[in-house]
């Protein structure tokens, strides 16, 4: 499967912890995106990376969220001190306008449930 | 503001017949939107496309017009299966804030009915 990926699928926390997600672009995409998605919401942008720079963050991007991508390959999304607010999906995606236009393609996301 | 968003949240059809989503849009700036299928429990899936300067644009058993003077979208699924059960969401990208970001709008969820 060449797909995007993403893990852990599933997370659940206690308020105040920190999470980690990864997440594994389509090879050689060069553009990768994160969203978050709440029940019965549109996925919402977060941020985007072009090889290992971050283009653009979110005003829904807080100080306690950082994402990294530091050799232009898989992505890390850390929440810190998490509340139950960041509750939500959190979508991975790809794009590579040389390969395939300018589609993005999305991972099956990881479900984060803070208690 | 921008915006997108569908004019009805929930849609059921009879399996075998067409399906019409629609899909209105604030953004005249917009110049390209996209259509994404989400089945529950998994990503948005790519469905198509269609860039602001075409009307019209065909897949396999989908069709998606664009009426700019409007600012209204649609997508036409042909001979709707149960496996076509899932949410559907419009996006738009080319936005005055950023190229590269997608605005998705809300969703409608297609029921088909055996």
């Amino acid at each position: 499967d060449t797909g995007v990926s993403q893990d852990p699928r599933h997370k659940i926390t206690k308020r105040g912890q920190n999470v980690t997600f990864r997440c594994d672009p389509i090879s050689e995409h060069n553009r990768l995106y994160w969203y978050r998605q709440t029940l019965g919401q549109g996925p919402e942008f977060l941020t985007y990376f072009q090889n290992e720079a971050q283009l653009e963050k979110s005003r829904l991007l807080s100080d306690r969220f950082s994402a990294e991508r530091p050799k232009g390959s898989f992505s890390t999304l850390e929440i810190q001190r998490t509340e139950q607010g960041d509750s939500a999906m959190y979508l991975c995606a790809s794009s590579s306008i040389k390969l395939a236009g300018e589609t993005q393609y999305f991972g099956p996301g990881t479900r984060l449930l803070v208690l | 503001g921008e915006s997108v968003g569908l004019h009805l949240p929930t849609l059921s059809v009879q399996e075998g017949d067409n399906s019409i989503i629609n899909c209105a849009y604030s953004n005249s700036a917009s110049d390209y939107f996209i259509w994404y299928k989400q089945e529950s429990g998994k990503g948005p899936q790519f469905i198509i496309d269609i860039r602001s300067n075409m009307d019209k644009r065909q897949g396999q058993r989908v069709t998606v017009l664009l009426n700019k003077t409007v600012k209204h979208l649609s997508l036409q699924i042909a001979a709707t299966q149960p496996g076509d059960s899932a949410v559907y969401f419009c996006a738009e990208r080319g936005a005055k804030t950023s190229y590269d970001k997608v605005i998705f709008g809300p969703g409608t969820s297609l029921s088909v009915i055996p």
